[in-house]
């Protein structure tokens, strides 16, 4: 199993440009998630799916969008792109919500630099 | 911001020591997970606890949580290399949000 799969593991985009980040999980999980991460700040939540066609917003969802058209994918898309969303982005998925005691599996990761 | 409160940000210790951090939140958790990221990697689970008062042992890492619910830490016997990393808690605040802790950093010196 390639469990949780990110692509790419690295980007750099110039302020206003759009992209999107992939995910990809093989596990059958329900649930799929983005977070970003910076220092001293711990994993932030962006946006959330608890299931194909549902998605809601997590802390930072501004600038984000995210669809989940199938069950194994969960692409986010930033639409203009700003400095403040240079961070690393992690993508995760569980075969329940967490709050039902379903832990999370990480993929490897998203280094996204916007100058 | 942040729900989840975690402390120390970072602690350096020798080998060989012992290490704590602590997780603490003002509303009663349903349950929290730990998680450790290695230099450069991603997050991994740990352990998740339910119950108050809940001790659980994984070889030397012992994690607690407390009576009502609010805290929780994990504690390192005679720390390892191999420990490094930063540690994160994570709990839930509502349905379907989990919320992590702004981790501790734990570097260890042979």
């Amino acid at each position: 199993n390639a469990g949780v799969t990110q692509t790419p593991k690295f980007q750099v985009l110039k302020t206003g440009q759009s992209m999107t980040l992939q995910c990809a999980q093989d596990m059958n999980h329900e649930y799929m998630s983005w977070y970003r991460q910076d220092p001293g700040m711990g994993l932030r939540l962006i946006h959330y799916s608890v299931g194909a066609g549902i998605t809601d917003q997590g802390e930072v969802p501004n600038g984000y969008n995210v669809s989940r058209s199938t069950t194994e994918d969960f692409p986010l898309r930033l639409l203009s792109a700003a400095p403040s969303q240079t961070s690393v982005y992690f993508c995760a998925s569980s075969s329940k919500p967490p709050g039902q005691n379903s832990p999370l599996h990480f993929g490897n990761g998203t280094r996204l630099t916007v100058t | 911001g942040q729900q989840v409160m975690q402390i120390p940000q970072y602690q350096h210790v020798q080998e060989g020591e012992d290490f704590t951090t602590y997780c603490n939140s003002s509303t009663t958790l349903s349950n929290i997970q730990w998680y450790k990221q290695r230099p450069g990697g991603h997050p991994v689970f740990l352990i998740q606890l339910v119950k108050s008062g809940e001790v659980k042992k994984q070889k030397r890492l012992t994690f607690q949580f407390g009576e009502a619910k609010k805290n929780s830490s994990l504690h390192i016997t005679a720390t390892q290399t191999t420990d490094v990393g930063t540690y994160f808690c994570a709990g839930r605040y509502n349905f379907n949000k989990f919320y992590f802790g702004s981790g501790t950093k734990l570097n260890v010196k042979p």
